[in-house]
C-alpha cells in the first residue's frame, strides 16, 4: 500500500513549456486533489475531483487542466508553463466523508524559468 | 467564505515542554477539523482530528481542543521534541463539504 505517489519529484522548465504532473492512489479513494503550496502561504486548491469523471476548479485554476483518468489517477498538466507557477504541487486523495482524513503526496518541485 | 488562520507564525520551545498551536476559524457551520504536521520537504501528515460535536480528543503526546463559542480550536503537544520541529496547519470541513480551508501554518522550533 503505497498510498499517494506522484511523479516527478523535481522539475525544472523554461518559459512556455509544457508538461503533466502525474498522481495515483492505491487506496479506492473516490476524492482527489491538486495544491500548490508557496512559501508563506497555506496550500490552495488548484482543480478537484469528487469522483471518477468529474473535475471542478478550486481557488487558483488558471494555467492549469486536469485529468482524472481512472479512480486510482489524477494528472495536472500546465500547457505554458510561467514563472508565477513554480511552486510545490501536492497532490492529495480523501476517503469516506466521515473520516475526512486527506492523504497527501510527497510533493513535486517545479521551477519555472 | 471560510478562512481559517494561525495566531503565531513561528513557536519556539525547548525539548520537553508542552507545545500549544492556535487556529482560529470564520466559519460556523464548519464541523470537522485536523491538525496536520508537515516536515521539511515533504508532504503534510494528518496528526489528528476532531468533531464539533467533541471538545476535547487525545492522541500520542498530541490533544485538540475546540472552542466552537469563540471558534477556535488547539493542538497540544506534550513533553515536545526536537521530531516535532515542522510547520503545523489546521484546516476545517464545513457542512460535509470534502474541500477544506487550511491556514498557513505555524512553525515550531525545538531547542535542545
Amino acid at each position: 500500500n503505497a498510498g499517494v505517489t506522484q511523479t516527478p519529484k523535481f522539475q525544472v522548465l523554461k518559459t512556455g513549456q509544457s508538461m503533466t504532473l502525474q498522481c495515483a492512489q492505491d487506496m479506492n479513494h473516490n476524492s482527489m486533489y491538486w495544491y500548490r503550496q508557496d512559501p508563506g502561504m497555506g496550500l490552495r486548491l488548484i482543480y478537484y475531483s469528487a469522483s471518477e469523471g468529474t473535475t471542478d476548479k478550486g481557488e487558483v485554476p488558471n494555467g492549469y487542466n486536469v485529468s482524472r483518468l481512472n479512480k486510482r489517477e489524477f494528472s495536472l498538466r500546465l500547457e505554458s508553463a510561467a514563472p508565477s507557477q513554480t511552486s510545490v504541487y501536492f497532490c492529495a486523495s480523501l476517503g469516506q466523508l466521515i473520516y475526512n482524513e486527506q492523504f497527501f503526496g510527497p510533493g513535486t518541485r517545479l521551477t519555472v524559468l | 467564505g471560510e478562512s481559517v488562520g494561525l495566531h503565531l507564525p513561528t513557536l519556539s520551545v525547548q525539548e520537553g515542554d508542552n507545545s500549544i498551536i492556535n487556529c482560529a476559524y470564520s466559519n460556523s457551520a464548519s464541523d470537522y477539523f485536523i491538525w496536520y504536521k508537515q516536515e521539511s520537504g515533504k508532504g503534510p501528515q494528518f496528526i489528528i482530528d476532531i468533531r464539533s460535536n467533541m471538545d476535547k480528543r487525545q492522541g500520542q503526546r498530541v490533544t485538540v481542543l475546540l472552542n466552537k463559542t469563540v471558534k477556535h480550536l488547539s493542538l497540544q503537544i506534550a513533553a515536545t521534541q526536537p521530531g516535532d520541529s515542522a510547520v503545523y496547519f489546521c484546516a476545517a470541513f464545513s457542512g460535509g463539504s470534502y474541500i477544506p480551508t487550511f491556514g498557513r501554518g505555524t512553525s515550531l522550533i525545538v531547542h535542545p
